[in-house]
Order: structure tokens, then sequence, then C-alpha cells
């Protein structure tokens, strides 16, 4: 039993085009996160929610637009996409109380050619 | 606000021999703070985490690390290599409020040699 997955794993897209990617978590947690890793592989937050609702926007451009259809779902689209977002892109989620850390999907690696 | 440095972008050790990943982080209020594992096209997996209490904290595989308060850090360790270890690794700090997105430091790349 996969506790966070993402699909698709891999997605090679052109400059322009929309797409999306999805994330599950079957843990029951209330906050789900959007996170992306560079080339460099350095990992920066871009999104947060919480049972639905928007809580973190870091700064990102308005072409990534988080959808959240219920607290276990948490999918990101991309509009327009750029040579500039081809990376890594993982989801997590976190749970409530002392005891908790964030639990990673695979990641997606996205590839703008 | 919160950030973290790891010191040292790659490091090699032999197997046998001891690990040690440096992890320092800065934050204006009590940190939760964390090591994760990336294997080679994989997610990010908990190795240790440290909330409250005691300050050594054991992990999986065998690390474990100390959070020092007084040098801000928070090493990794492990007693003796192994070649399974090779992986990415990368401290993180969170608040310990309801706020939990991580803070990721750079990461260290760490080479286990024959």
């Amino acid at each position: 039993d996969t506790a966070v997955s993402q699909t698709p794993k891999y997605l090679v897209t052109q400059m322009g085009n929309d797409k999306s990617i999805k994330c599950e978590q079957n843990l029951g947690h209330d906050t789900m996160y959007w996170y992306k890793q560079d080339s460099k592989k350095f990992l920066k937050i871009m999104f947060s929610y919480n049972n639905k609702e928007l809580i973190i926007n870091e700064t990102v451009p308005n072409r990534f637009s988080p959808k959240s259809p219920d607290k276990a779902h948490l999918n990101l689209h991309i509009n327009s996409l750029e040579l500039g977002d081809s990376a890594v892109y993982f989801c997590a989620s976190t749970g409530t109380g002392l005891n908790t850390e964030a639990f990673f999907g695979q990641g997606t690696r996205l590839t703008v050619v | 606000a919160q950030s973290v440095t790891q010191l040292g972008s790659h490091v090699s050790v032999s197997e046998g021999a001891l690990v040690l990943l440096r992890c320092n982080y800065s934050s204006s209020v009590p940190p939760y703070l964390f090591w994760y594992v990336q294997y080679p096209n994989q997610g990010l997996q908990l190795l240790l985490k440290y909330t409250t209490g005691a300050t050594l904290v054991k992990g999986i595989n065998g690390f474990e690390a100390e959070f020092k308060k007084s040098e801000t850090s928070f090493h990794l360790t492990k007693p003796s290599a192994h070649m399974s270890d090779a992986a990415e690794y990368f401290c993180a700090v969170s608040a310990s409020g309801s706020a939990r997105q991580l803070t990721f430091g750079s990461g260290t790349q760490l080479t286990v040699l024959p």
C-alpha cells in the first residue's frame, strides 16, 4: 500500500503545453504539499493545503495552480510550460500532533523540451 | 524564518568507516529537525527526527543524530558505513507549531568506497 502516490512518474512535454500531476495520500493526513527539486537537487516548498484550503503559497509563477478536491488529493496544474519548469516535483503529506513527519511521494520528473 | 546549512556537498568514506554528515540550522521558534535520504530516482525517506525530549535520536539503518541547541546543530552519524548507504542526504527543519512545511538544506551526496 503506497502512502503517497503521484502520477505520472515521468512527464516529457513541449514548451507551451499545459500538464497536470496528480497526488493522493491514504494516510488520513490533513495537510498536503508540493515541493520542487531543481537540477542541483535543491528542494523548496511550493504550496501547502490544509483540509482543502491553501495555507502556503510561496513565490511561484501563477502558471502553477494547485487544486485539492478533497483532503486526500492535491493536484498540480501547470499552464504554458517553460524550459525552466523542468524539475522533479514531490508531493508530501503530514498529519497532526507531535509525532508526525512528512511522507513523500516518489516524485514526478518533468522535462520540458 | 528558518534555514538549514549542510556543510559539504560531497562526502566520501570507506566501507566500515564512520559517517558524519553536518547540519546546522537557524530557527526563530523551537525547531523540529529531520534527516531524509534520497536514493537515485526515488522519493525521500525519513531516517530520523527530533521533535522534543531526548536529544540523541536513533533512526533506521543504524543512523543517529544529536540535537545540540547551543551549537544549533543536528549532525548525522553512523559508526560503520555500508555500500548501501550511498545516497543523497537532506537535513530539514520545520516550525514546532502548526505549520509543518520543511525547509531543506542543499543536500550531501555520500559516496562509500570499497
